[in-house]
């Protein structure tokens, strides 16, 4: 069975950092392009960014908005991915989700999402 | 970043069709935008529904559809269920960086 499970969330002061982490079981994560999507409370969904498989370059994508503040990265010795974050704004109050949506050897489209894990930003 | 726009809300009889539409602020919404679209109830995690225009997951209802029209990407509803009242958000992807839309929420 796929799990997903998100750890590392929590009130954090602006100015502050913050590692999330997204446990992965159930499938070879080295082959996952995963992605991290976020939601603030009562409002729309919001693309962080990606990471592609090793065996697909391991490219990463950032969204405009969390560019130099944000940071993507995996351990595929460890099935764990992880969004940095840094210098965070109470506007990054939300909800962070990790989104594992294909399998590069296999070619196959999927669709798995964390618990979420709520980061709040406040003094 | 561009934006991608969304009707805020629509609103399907039972048994009735509905298109939902998904626009560039930077022109028309091609293949190349591999457009997705999630369904979101309340208090649950999105849902992918539609994939790279319109592919389907194996648990995708038959009764939802993904294509482009008119410029924009669109995903249209046959035969509205009242399970299918829910938030859905399309994604465009620009140069491999993803972008969602505002969101519509639709009700049957």
């Amino acid at each position: 069975e796929v799990q997903l499970v998100e750890s590392g969330g929590g009130l954090v002061k602006p100015g502050g950092s913050l590692r999330l982490s997204c446990a992965a079981s159930g499938f070879t994560f080295s082959y996952a392009w995963m992605s991290w999507v976020r939601q603030a409370p009562g409002k729309g969904l919001e693309w962080l960014g990606r990471i592609k498989s090793k065996n697909d370059g391991g490219t990463i994508d950032h969204a405009a908005p969390v560019k130099g503040r944000f940071t993507f990265s995996r351990d595929d010795s460890k099935s764990t991915l992880y969004l940095q974050m840094n210098s965070l704004k109470t506007e990054d109050t939300a909800v962070y989700y990790c989104y594992y949506y294909y399998d590069s050897s296999t070619h196959n489209h999927c669709d798995y999402w964390g618990q979420g894990s709520l980061v709040t930003v406040s003094s | 970043q561009a934006v991608v726009t969304q009707e805020p809300s629509l609103t399907v009889s039972p048994g009735g069709t509905v298109t939902l539409t998904c626009g560039s602020s930077t022109g028309a919404v091609t293949s190349g935008h591999y457009p997705y679209w999630f369904q979101q109830k309340p208090g649950q995690v999105p849902r992918t529904l539609i994939y790279d225009t319109s592919n389907k997951h194996s648990w995708t209802p038959a009764r939802f559809s993904g294509s482009l029209l008119g410029g924009k990407a669109a995903l249209t509803l046959s035969g509205a269920q009242p399970e299918d009242e829910a938030d859905y958000y399309c994604m465009l992807s620009y140069s491999g960086a993803g972008v969602f839309g505002t969101g519509t929420k639709v009700t049957v």
